[in-house]
């Protein structure tokens, strides 16, 4: 069945380095691919998306490249911030009715000044 | 107000005993989803909703059961809790405008 599987934390950086957190997947056609965001005691927020391959969703300085030949979502960023760390989710919507997202495990990053 | 209030946010309960967690949105999303959370493994669907009539079991849905008493609710119980059904659990609409979820639910059986 469809899967998602991310990079384990945590992923402990400085403010101001570079960030990368990676996410493959394996589906049935082209899903739609998401990264959300869940910082202490709140729920999930969207973070960025992309629907089609090449697309490259965008947010908050964040980045991810919808890459069908490898079948990947990356996360990017080019400079962290303290108020970054947070558990960052990728996720997959299978083109099917159901609307259901399927998750990957979650990367704890922590962000130290 | 919230778009996806969950109620209660946190609840400890003894094994064995029944419990209901509740969920409301404010969204006017047909699809309704709970989802459980636990360290190293993500988000697990249990149950998902698409109107009242259509309830539609998820990867994890033993042990649980649901009520769509309405679109705008959604309720998620468990029938006799057990100490391995301890974890977070989220509720979540979807619509043209993508997901939206709840602040959770901190759920602890003993």
């Amino acid at each position: 069945g469809d899967s998602v599987t991310q990079m384990e934390g945590p992923v402990t950086l400085s403010e101001e380095a570079c960030l990368t957190i990676n996410c493959t997947y394996t589906a049935t056609g082209y899903p739609s691919l998401f990264w959300y965001v869940q910082y202490p005691g709140e729920g999930l927020q969207l973070l960025l998306k992309a629907t089609k391959a090449d697309d490259k969703g965008s947010n908050k300085g964040f980045e991810a490249t919808y890459r069908k030949e490898t079948t990947s979502f990356h996360l990017e960023k080019g400079s962290v911030q303290v108020s970054d760390s947070a558990v960052y989710f990728c996720a997959l919507r299978p083109r099917d009715n159901t609307d259901k997202l399927i998750f990957g495990t979650g990367t704890r990053l922590q962000v130290f000044p | 107000d919230a778009d996806v209030t969950q109620t209660p946010r946190n609840r400890i309960t003894k094994t064995g005993k029944r419990i209901m967690l509740e969920c409301s949105q404010t969204k006017g999303h047909d699809r309704m989803y709970w989802y459980r959370q636990d360290p190293g493994l993500g988000l697990q669907l249990i149950y998902y909703s698409f109107d009242v009539k259509d309830i539609n079991k998820g990867e994890i849905s033993d042990g649980y059961s649901v009520s769509r008493q309405a679109q705008a609710k959604f309720s998620l119980s468990l029938e006799s809790a057990i100490p391995n059904q301890t974890a977070l659990y989220f509720c979540a609409t979807s619509g043209d405008d993508g997901y939206t979820f709840g602040s959770g639910t901190r759920l602890t059986v003993v």
